[in-house]
């Protein structure tokens, strides 16, 4: 069963960068077959996919076009986990930001779809 | 980009069918995923590429995709099912995940 379990700060100050991380279990950050999503949720922009990575022989990065300057999303293999990186924030980033997995169906064919989901985090951009 | 369009609200009594539609432009050629999202928690995925459903996910909930409308069927709808259920899908033209505005479910 995989699991997906976030950790990171709830509170960012204006300008600052949004980091959080995602320890996988049950599955490979670097698997050949699933990719490795951030998303977030508030009451304005309802859900928004940020961005994945992914390893089919070397690592792979996309980004929604609305964070695209802004956004980091890394793997750390040694400790199975993927990171988000999210700069020069404002209160417009206050968010619950969730990672999820995009399961795969080969190496080559995504399922489109996002399961499982981590917990959430909640980030609130003030000073 | 694409948009999905979904009924802010529906209301059903228990042991009802709950059908909560989500509208897009000739969706029908698009994989329609379906979320439940309980307050406080997670979306959990209930249903896949239209009508599949992951394991652990009740026979009770089922879905469809014709023309501009998705839907998604909850037979037998118990108090537990009350949550915001969620459509997405995958917009290949601009390479985003696309989602729904959401459905608040309310069980009378």
């Amino acid at each position: 069963q995989v699991q997906l379990q976030q950790s990171g700060p709830g509170l960012v100050n204006p300008s600052q960068t949004l980091s959080l991380t995602c320890d996988i279990s049950g599955d490979s950050v670097s698997s050949n077959s699933a990719a490795w999503n951030w998303i977030r949720q508030s009451p304005s922009r309802g859900l928004e996919w940020l961005g994945r990575t992914y390893f089919r022989s070397k690592w792979y990065n996309e980004y929604a076009i609305s964070v695209k300057s802004r956004i980091a999303i890394n793997a750390d293999t040694s400790k199975n986990q993927l990171s988000l990186h999210l700069n020069s924030v404002t209160p417009e980033d206050t968010a619950t930001y969730y990672c999820a997995r995009d399961p795969g169906e080969g190496a080559t064919t995504w399922s489109h779809y996002f399961d499982p989901w981590g917990q959430g985090t909640l980030v609130t951009v003030s000073s | 980009s694409y948009v999905l369009t979904q009924p802010p609200s529906v209301s059903v009594a228990p042991g009802q069918t709950a059908r909560i539609t989500c509208g897009g432009n000739n969706i029908a050629t698009k994989s329609v995923h379906w979320y439940q999202q309980k307050p406080g928690q997670a979306p959990v995925l209930v249903v896949h590429d239209d009508s599949d459903r992951p394991a652990g996910i009740p026979e009770r909930f089922s879905g469809s995709n014709s023309g501009d409308t998705a839907t998604l069927t909850i037979s037998r709808v118990e108090a537990g099912d009350e949550a915001d259920y969620y459509c997405q899908l995958w917009d290949s033209i601009v390479d985003l995940w696309v989602f729904g505005g959401g459905t608040s479910l309310a069980v009378l």
